[in-house]
């Protein structure tokens, strides 16, 4: 199974903040990642998908990049609604793998 | 609008059997991929397992930890998609969504159903 780990797996940011999460593969898996949002006590939601591709409906304040094995999510202006744990996901082959998470907390 | 409804969680003793629903609407579900993902208490998200479109084949995968113990099915008749799980363990708890996969992305989530397996 492809393992991706995520750095770090917290962290503390204001409000207007840029937050830049990264995701590591440990093989290449081409731009098969995807970035959710999980807020408690809900589902994830797709924010980011193929490593920069955004969902429609997602604020232009996150973007994506990387390809191979290393990947990151950036927030260039972080707003309260944005606390929260975020996952990236790598569906290059089965099974299809998650990060084990990164909280974003209010400093 | 899309929605993914799960249903049949609760309190199930180890070596039990229980079964999830994920009802859908608002898309065409004989055409999707579906998959399930859990999350322990506390804990990060799983892959569970996936079953393709009867067009593509309706084969399923599952993750080592529930294959032989966990089949997924679906009726598309009915819009619906399935979780059989049986012979439950205590590290079975979690919450189980329902997820429809659009192309290599995970889409539309359910809200989830907890499952909680203890003596």
């Amino acid at each position: 199974d492809i393992q991706m780990t995520q750095s770090p797996s917290s962290l503390s940011a204001s409000v207007g903040d840029r937050v830049t999460i990264t995701c590591r593969a440990s093989q290449s898996i081409s731009s098969y990642l995807n970035w959710y949002q999980q807020k408690p006590g809900k589902a994830p939601k797709l924010l980011i998908y193929t490593a920069s591709s955004l969902e429609s409906g997602v604020p232009s304040r996150f973007s994506g990049s990387g390809s191979g094995t290393d990947f990151t999510l950036t927030i260039s202006s972080l707003q309260p609604e944005d606390f929260a744990t975020y996952y990236c996901q790598q569906t290059y082959n089965t099974p299809p793998t998650f990060g084990q998470g990164t909280k974003v907390e209010i400093k | 609008e899309v929605q993914l409804v799960e249903s049949g969680g609760g309190l199930v003793k180890p070596g039990g059997s229980l079964r999830l629903s994920c009802a859908v609407s608002g898309f065409t579900f004989s055409n999707a991929w579906m998959s399930w993902v859990r999350q322990a208490p506390g804990k990060g998200l799983e892959w569970v397992g996936r079953i393709k479109s009867k067009t593509d084949g309706g084969t399923t995968d599952y993750a080592a930890p529930v294959r032989g113990r966990f089949t997924i099915s679906r009726d598309d008749s009915k819009n619906t998609l399935y979780l059989q799980m049986n012979n439950l363990k205590t590290e079975d708890t979690a919450v189980y969504y329902c997820v429809t996969q659009s192309s290599t992305w995970y889409k539309w989530w359910g809200q989830g159903t907890l499952v909680t397996v203890s003596s």
